[in-house]
């Protein structure tokens, strides 16, 4: 089975700093890794979209590498903004039926003015 | 604009009245799926759908129903709700080619007295 690590589960961090969230998971045999973001009590908005094939994408302030092999991904984001407080998911689409996904627990990230 | 629809966004019912939670999505995807989301434990799959009139157990289908009639709907059914089946649901959708981005509903609070 799948397991999805996200460390830290907590971080905080004061306005302008360049971070960086660590997603592990067990399984190489993924389609995709995807990274959300989620709001108190909200929803799941995508931030990053990596496939299997490749090693990272970006979206303005926010790179995710991906290391299939090694089974690590990671969610850099740079001169981070009181607005970039929120918990952060990475998530799996595993190569089997269903395309099932799975979660890391997240990491709660706050952004201190 | 393509979304995935869920109603309601927060219910509070009652220990064995049955509910239905309904999840919309307007992209014409094959693949839908429902999670719920609890404090430590992450997202978590309970059913999928394939395709109409296919769907799977995830790996909490316990106390869930689901049925799919239409390519866009796929409503999450309570026969008898327990306590233990408070939490936050979500519901998403994506085409069944491995590679694509999953697109996820609002949430659905809901809370069993």
């Amino acid at each position: 089975k799948q397991e999805v690590t996200q460390i830290p589960a907590a971080l905080s961090v004061p306005e302008g700093e360049n971070l960086v969230l660590n997603c592990s998971f067990t399984d190489s045999a993924i389609y995709n890794l995807q990274w959300f973001r989620q709001d108190p009590g909200k929803g799941l908005t995508s931030l990053l979209l990596i496939q299997s094939s490749q090693r990272e994408q970006t979206s303005g302030r926010l790179n995710a590498s991906l290391d299939k092999s090694s089974g690590r991904s990671t969610l850099y984001i740079a001169a981070s903004q009181p607005g970039d407080s929120a918990t952060y998911l990475c998530a799996v689409k595993r190569v089997r039926a269903g395309n099932q996904f799975y979660f890391g627990t997240g990491t709660s990230l706050t952004v201190i003015p | 604009e393509a979304q995935v629809t869920q109603n309601p966004r927060y219910l509070i019912t009652v220990t064995g009245k049955k509910l239905t939670v309904t999840c919309s999505q307007n992209m014409n995807h094959e693949y839908m799926s429902w999670y719920r989301q609890d404090p430590g434990l992450g997202l978590r799959q309970i059913y999928y759908s394939m395709n109409v009139e296919v769907t799977d157990k995830g790996d909490v289908p316990e106390g869930y129903k689901v049925s799919r009639k239409e390519k866009r709907n796929f409503p999450l059914i309570l026969e008898s709700p327990s306590p233990n089946q408070t939490s936050l649901y979500f519901c998403a959708s994506s085409s069944p080619t491995g590679s694509t981005e999953a697109f996820f509903g609002q949430g659905t609070r809901l809370t069993v007295v």
